[in-house]
């Protein structure tokens, strides 16, 4: 099982561009989630889908779209990219909603914004 | 709603040497609490969690971390650390709303540092 992958590993824009980061879990979760990381901020929640069809955002949503493709993948994009959204960006997914599952974390989208 | 704070942003400690990081939290209901680790250019991994139950909860790689609901504390410890345990370790804490909470608050980071 590879578990949860994302693509790119790294990309850089410049402002006002658009991208789409992608992710998959091949661990047949219900739940998946998007993070950004930035430095002495710790993880910060994007956006969410406890379930296939459904999406709702966290803490910091603005300036990102998300889609539910399938179970499987769940892609977060950028509209308008702004150097604030410069950042290491999480995918992750949990076997089922509910904050006392375990979460498991891809290895990370490194996005530069000029 | 809850917080997370970890006392120190750094902490660097010899090999075979123990080692304390520090995390306390708030929050107005009871609460899941966790420790994940980031080791370099890598997702982050569950160490161990508390749900329920027992306070003293092991987890992988020999650490171990203490839920103390009075001081509102859940440091992590290891009694011998090694060099691969270089990383970074966060807290986070969930509120125990059942299952339609899915908000996991993390911490700002500890990272540790083993030297030879």
């Amino acid at each position: 099982n590879a578990g949860v992958t994302q693509t790119p590993k790294f990309q850089v824009l410049k402002t006002g561009q658009s991208m789409t980061l992608q992710c998959a879990q091949d661990m047949n979760h219900n739940s998946m989630y998007w993070y950004r990381q930035d430095p002495g901020m710790g993880l910060r929640l994007i956006y969410y889908s406890a379930s296939e069809g459904t999406t709702d955002k966290g803490e910091v949503p603005n300036g990102y779209n998300v889609s539910r493709l399938n179970k499987r993948e769940f892609s977060l994009r950028l509209e308008s990219a702004a150097p604030s959204q410069t950042s290491v960006y999480f995918c992750a997914s949990s076997e089922a909603p509910g904050a006392y599952n375990e979460q498991f974390f891809g290895p990370g989208t490194r996005l530069t914004v000029l | 709603a809850q917080s997370v704070t970890q006392l120190d942003s750094q902490v660097p400690v010899f090999e075979e040497a123990p080692v304390e990081l520090r995390c306390n939290y708030s929050s107005s209901v009871s609460v899941y609490l966790f420790w994940y680790v980031q080791y370099p250019n890598q997702g982050l991994q569950l160490l161990l969690k508390y749900l329920s139950g027992s306070t003293l909860v092991k987890g992988i790689n020999g650490f171990e971390a203490e839920f103390n609901k009075s001081q509102t504390s859940f440091h992590l410890r290891k009694p011998s650390v090694h060099i691969s345990d270089t990383a970074e370790y966060f807290c986070a804490v969930s509120a125990n709303s059942g299952g339609s909470n899915y908000k996991l608050t993390f911490g700002k980071g500890t990272l540790l540092t083993v030297n030879p």
